[in-house]
């Protein structure tokens, strides 16, 4: 595997279900990221994992619950949605100096489409 | 507030022409860029990124900084419809490692 792999790609879930979210990244970075993408909207920053440390997050409901166990796997634990949160939810890595001024590149995953019902 | 703006377009451009793609920034201290290209359905792919003022180029891109003006562009060269997709702008903000993402803009090139 190569770059940033994420599982499962499509996910139908209902609004009394729970379900995860996969991400891992195959490109030695230490930072990771969960992104979600609406229809019609920009790119909205949910969490950001810094040496396996949360540093940001971005107003996010309590429904949604990230886990970084390293710094290659990133999780989203999904509990009670609701419809409007169906959307694109990508996971991207990328390198994170400590103490450094300059953002390096992120890198993105191919995304899991959920759908809730 | 920090905001990354963009065009959302359509832009359309015939093929073999020069696509310009431009994103304009309120955070004077940034001191980072990125295009993505999205096409429908896929994620976002990394295909620029620029550190200083001034232009940098790879093959049929070229990316312009101006941070006095706080403008970012994209020049695709020779555009191609296989060029058709989303272009997003990104720069950094509330700290080095955080992106915020511009709308994008949609750009279609017809043969």
């Amino acid at each position: 595997e190569t770059g940033v792999t994420q599982t499962p790609r499509h996910l139908v879930m209902g609004m009394t279900n729970k379900k995860s979210l996969k991400c891992e990244q195959h490109l030695g970075h230490n930072a990771m990221y969960w992104y979600k993408q609406s229809a019609k909207k920009p790119l909205e920053l949910m969490f950001v994992y810094s040496l396996e440390e949360r540093v940001e997050n971005n107003s996010v409901p309590s429904r949604f619950s990230p886990e970084c166990p390293n710094s290659s796997h990133l999780f989203l634990h999904l509990h009670t949605l609701q419809p409007e949160d169906s959307a694109l939810y990508l996971c991207a890595s990328s390198q994170d100096l400590a103490g450094g001024l300059l953002t390096y590149e992120q890198y993105f995953g191919p995304g899991t489409r959920l759908t809730v019902t | 507030q920090k905001e990354v703006e963009q065009n959302s377009g359509p832009l359309s451009v015939p093929e073999g022409a020069i696509a310009s793609l431009n994103c304009t920034y309120s955070d004077r201290g940034s001191q980072s860029f990125f295009w993505y290209r999205q096409y429908s359905g896929k994620s976002p792919e990394l295909i620029m990124s620029i550190y200083s003022n001034g232009d940098k180029e790879d093959g049929r891109f070229t990316a312009q900084l101006n941070k006095a003006s706080q403008y970012v562009s994209l020049l695709i060269r020779d555009s191609q419809p296989s060029d058709s997709a989303t272009y997003l702008c990104a720069g950094p903000f509330g700290g080095y490692n955080k992106l915020i993402f511009g709308a994008g803009t949609r750009l279609a090139v017809h043969p």
